[in-house]
């Protein structure tokens, strides 16, 4: 099974700041199958990013992903008051499993 | 708009069945592969299983292979979760979700239904 580690666990920002979320893979996951979700307190998760850089339907161009093999990144250039959640990355390629996730908090 | 509305959850004791439905609108069903996806109380996402868009194949997670099935009816566009044998750790809120392509990235989610095994 590929395990994927977060880091760092919680984030604390301001808004306008930039966030760089971390995704590192147990082993190589191809860039196809490396997604990245936002969750908000009570509510489903959201498909931000597939194929490791696309952006899913709806999402502001200030998320970004990156990344390849086993390390990938998220960066949310401008931090905005609705970006302040929690993280998951999740992978595809064998079986499925999610992060632990990071939580973005506001300073 | 792609609507996902699950049900059938509740509070059950341990050594129960319960079943979950997921009623899927605004897009073609039967084109898709369906996952259903956990989160226990305070934690983290957890894939649970996964069916093909005609109900040909079925994946299961290891924690609850044996114990749980994934099916379909396309004519009702409706997934379900037969859940038997359940334990104290099945404990979550249970989420139906769309796959975009194959069985890869989860696109679409429903909005939850709570399931609680306790005695």
């Amino acid at each position: 099974e590929i395990v994927l580690t977060q880091s760092p666990g919680t984030l604390s920002l301001s808004p306008g700041e930039r966030a760089t979320l971390s995704c590192r893979a147990s082993q190589s996951v191809s860039s196809g199958y490396l997604a990245w979700y936002q969750q908000k307190p009570g509510q489903a998760p959201r498909l931000l990013i597939y194929g490791a850089s696309s952006r899913a339907t709806g999402i502001p161009d200030r998320f970004s992903g990156s990344g390849s093999g086993t390390d990938f990144t998220l960066t949310i250039s401008r931090l905005e008051p609705e970006d302040f959640a929690m993280y998951y990355c999740q992978q595809s390629g064998s079986s499925f499993t999610f992060g632990p996730g990071t939580k973005v908090d506001i300073k | 708009q792609v609507q996902l509305v699950e049900s059938g959850g509740g509070v059950v004791q341990p050594g129960t069945s319960l079943r979950l439905s997921c009623a899927a609108s605004g897009f073609t069903f039967s084109n898709y592969a369906m996952h259903w996806v956990r989160q226990a109380p305070g934690k983290g996402l957890e894939w649970v299983a996964v069916i093909s868009y005609d109900g040909s194949n079925e994946y299961y997670a290891y924690s609850v292979k044996g114990r749980f099935t994934i099916s379909r009816d396309n004519s009702k566009n409706t997934l379900y979760l037969q859940m038997n044998s359940l334990r104290a750790e099945d404990t979550a809120v249970f989420y139906c979700a769309r796959a975009r392509s194959g069985y890869s990235v989860f696109d679409y989610w429903g909005q939850g239904i709570p399931v609680t095994v306790s005695s």
